[in-house]
């Protein structure tokens, strides 16, 4: 079966320092994988994918995700977090359809 | 920016009554779905839809649930008869394409059964 997990529930780090959300997957072939963003009460919001090609993919606000094949891992990344990057963050995995990790909260202090 | 849009954003219901949510996909996207959180835990799957039928449901998708797009531009999803465990974040997503484009996602209805 095709999977994602997220081992961390909860990531908290100081504004200004590295920020990393992990994800790891599990699936036959290549895999379409996607980082979305969820702020309190409101919808998904998508940051960046990787379907082929580079293993370091940019996205929004200063996001990236570094894939790495041999790991089966495909974690998020900021080099300087931000308050307002406090969030839920998810990782998915596309078949026909998204399949979610169980999240990671993500505090940034001040 | 074309979006997703949902509504009510936030339905309180007895249990026992049918509620319909409903969902407004972007316009030229062809695969439509519903996912449900429950307080701001993992998003499940509950149901994809694809030229007027379902094409996947989960286990949570029971005969209490249907869903329909009655028209060229509403999909909505029924519960018939409302359980307490039914309270949750209900998402509306739409994509394009099966392929390696993301999917858009609705701001969701928050539906308290009490």
């Amino acid at each position: 079966a095709q999977s994602v997990a997220q081992p961390e529930d909860q990531v908290n780090v100081a504004e200004g320092n590295p920020l990393t959300v992990k994800c790891t997957y599990s699936v036959s072939g290549n895999p379409y994988l996607f980082w979305y963003v969820q702020y309190p009460n409101r919808g998904l919001q998508f940051l960046l994918k990787y379907i082929t090609g580079d293993n370091l993919v940019k996205g929004s606000y200063g996001f990236e995700a570094e894939f790495n094949k041999s790991q089966t891992s495909f974690h998020l990344k900021k080099p300087s977090a931000l308050v307002s990057d406090s969030a839920l963050y998810f990782c998915a995995l596309k078949d026909y359809k998204l399949s979610f990790g169980a999240g990671t909260t993500v505090t940034v202090r001040a | 920016e074309p979006e997703v849009t949902q509504t009510p954003s936030h339905q309180v219901t007895q249990m026992g009554q049918e509620v319909i949510l409903r969902c407004v996909p972007i316009s030229n996207h062809l695969y439509f779905y519903w996912y449900r959180q429950i307080l701001g835990q993992k998003v499940e799957f509950l149901v994809s839809f694809y030229n007027n039928e379902i094409s996947e449901k989960s286990e949570i998708f029971d005969d209490q649930f249907s869903v329909e797009r009655p028209d060229g531009s509403n999909f909505t999803l029924k519960i018939r008869s409302t359980k307490l465990e039914d309270s949750a974040m209900y998402f509306c997503a739409s994509m394009i394409d099966r392929g390696p484009n993301e999917a858009f996602f609705g701001q969701g209805t928050r539906l308290t059964v009490v």
